[in-house]
């Protein structure tokens, strides 16, 4: 069965540092890729997208992620992080059904310390 | 425009009585979901309509739970009697009919469902 795994519940980073944000899938076939943002009172923002072609997306928000298909992973970076990223990030798997089911891990949530 | 709007927000109930939550999708949307993520675990999918009708609904988890989507428009969601695992926050998505392929889902703020 499809799955995906968020390893990381809570990950707390300065202002201004680095961050990256780690997903692994399980699925057969070539996945479709996405990672979405929910900040508080919010609904889920999608941040970017992979569906072929070159394995590092550019998003919203100064975002990015690296489809690593050898790792089973899509981890999410960002070089500088703001105070307003603070959310909760969910990696999601699109399955290949010709439409939007997604497939979801359980989320990480960002703080960012000042 | 407007996105996609859920209410109530939050909604608390007492087990066995009745839920209804709604959804407006964004207008035009042919495709409307119903996701839920219970107790910090993963947004799971519950069930996919294309205009009026259920395209899949492979994850409703019970017979308690019905959807409808009158009209093609906006959908319900009912949950009755309402149990206490059915907390958690239940997410309404919409998106337009494009072929077979995968496009963008635009999410509602989510009904927190609290049931004592």
């Amino acid at each position: 069965a499809q799955s995906v795994t968020q390893p990381d519940i809570h990950i707390t980073v300065s202002e201004g540092a680095s961050l990256e944000l780690r997903c692994n899938y399980s699925y057969g076939a070539t996945p479709y890729l996405f990672w979405y943002v929910q900040s508080p009172g919010q609904g889920l923002q999608l941040l970017l997208k992979y569906f072929s072609g070159d394995t590092l997306v550019q998003g919203i928000k100064g975002f990015e992620a690296e489809f690593k298909r050898s790792q089973s992973s899509f981890n999410l970076r960002k070089p500088s992080v703001h105070w307003s990223d603070a959310a909760e990030y969910f990696c999601a798997v699109g399955l290949n059904t010709g439409f939007q089911k997604l497939v979801f891990g359980t989320g990480t949530r960002l703080l960012v310390s000042p | 425009e407007a996105g996609v709007t859920q209410f109530p927000s939050h909604s608390v109930i007492e087990k066995g009585q009745t839920v209804t939550l709604r959804c407006d999708p964004i207008s035009g949307h042919d495709n409307l979901y119903w996701y839920r993520r219970v107790m910090g675990k993963e947004i799971k999918f519950l069930l996919h309509f294309v205009k009026e009708s259920k395209q899949d609904e492979s994850g409703m988890p019970n017979n308690r739970f019905l959807a409808e989507r009158t009209g093609g428009t906006y959908s319900t969601l009912k949950v009755q009697p309402a149990e206490l695992e059915d907390s958690g926050v239940y997410f309404c998505a919409s998106s337009q009919v494009r072929g077979g392929s995968i496009e963008k889902l635009f999410f509602g703020s989510g009904t927190q469902l609290s049931v004592l």
